[in-house]
């Protein structure tokens, strides 16, 4: 069975430093694609980055970068120039396609907050 | 389209009566996802909707939930003999695929259930 974990319940970062969130995974499967979801507080869960596995570049979208190890299966987010918007519950997501059925699975997050 | 609604936001029901929640995807996706979450945790898979068929239901779906998505199009999640332990976040998250490829999920604001 696939499972997700994110090993730092809690992290806190200076405005305009950079912070990293790790992510480790464990999956039979070969091909699937990996994401991190920021949950502000009392709002909607929103994408902030996906990763294909069968792609070897790490993904970025502007300040957020990811480290993808898909051998050691890690996939850690970089936050570069954090912002005071950016926290937030981040939370990592894995989804295979087995059995004829997509599967998506969820970390238990890190709750990030950017301190002024 | 203003993305992925639910409704109701709120709901405080007594133990044992029936509840049931509404998601409105965005109107082009085909597959609809319905998740728990509680406290501290990410989101939990329920159950998976690819256009108006149930493709897959997590054990956590027990006798007392039913998903349905008549028309392919909204779909309702009905609890009924609620129990204190169904106390949680409940979201719907809707997503366009074809077959073979990923598609990033978006999520509505949630349905808050509260038991007494």
């Amino acid at each position: 069975a696939q499972t997700v974990t994110q090993s730092q319940p809690e992290m806190s970062v200076q405005e305009a430093e950079t912070v990293t969130l790790s992510c480790t995974y464990d999956t039979s499967e070969n091909n699937y694609y990996l994401f991190w979801y920021k949950q502000p507080p009392s709002r909607q869960m929103i994408l902030v980055i996906r990763q294909e596995a069968y792609k070897q570049q790490n993904a970025t979208e502007n300040r957020f970068s990811v480290n993808f190890q898909k051998a050691a299966k890690s996939f850690s987010l970089k936050i570069s120039d954090s912002q005071l918007g950016d926290t937030a519950m981040y939370f990592c997501a894995f989804m295979g396609f087995t059995s004829g059925t997509y599967k998506y699975i969820f970390g238990t997050g890190t709750r990030l907050k950017v301190l002024a | 389209d203003t993305g992925v609604s639910q409704n109701p936001r709120h709901k405080i029901t007594k133990r044992g009566q029936n509840v049931t929640f509404r998601c409105d995807p965005i109107s082009e996706h085909n597959r609809l996802y319905w998740y728990r979450q509680t406290l501290g945790q990410g989101p939990e898979f329920l159950t998976y909707f690819q256009n108006e068929a149930q493709l897959e239901k997590s054990r956590l779906l027990s006798d007392r939930f039913s998903a349905e998505r008549p028309k392919g199009s909204f779909s309702t999640l009905e609890i009924q003999r609620t129990e204190q332990g169904d106390s949680a976040m409940y979201l719907c998250a809707s997503s366009f695929g074809r077959p073979g490829v990923s598609s990033e999920q978006y999520f509505g604001p949630g349905t808050r259930l509260t038991v007494t």
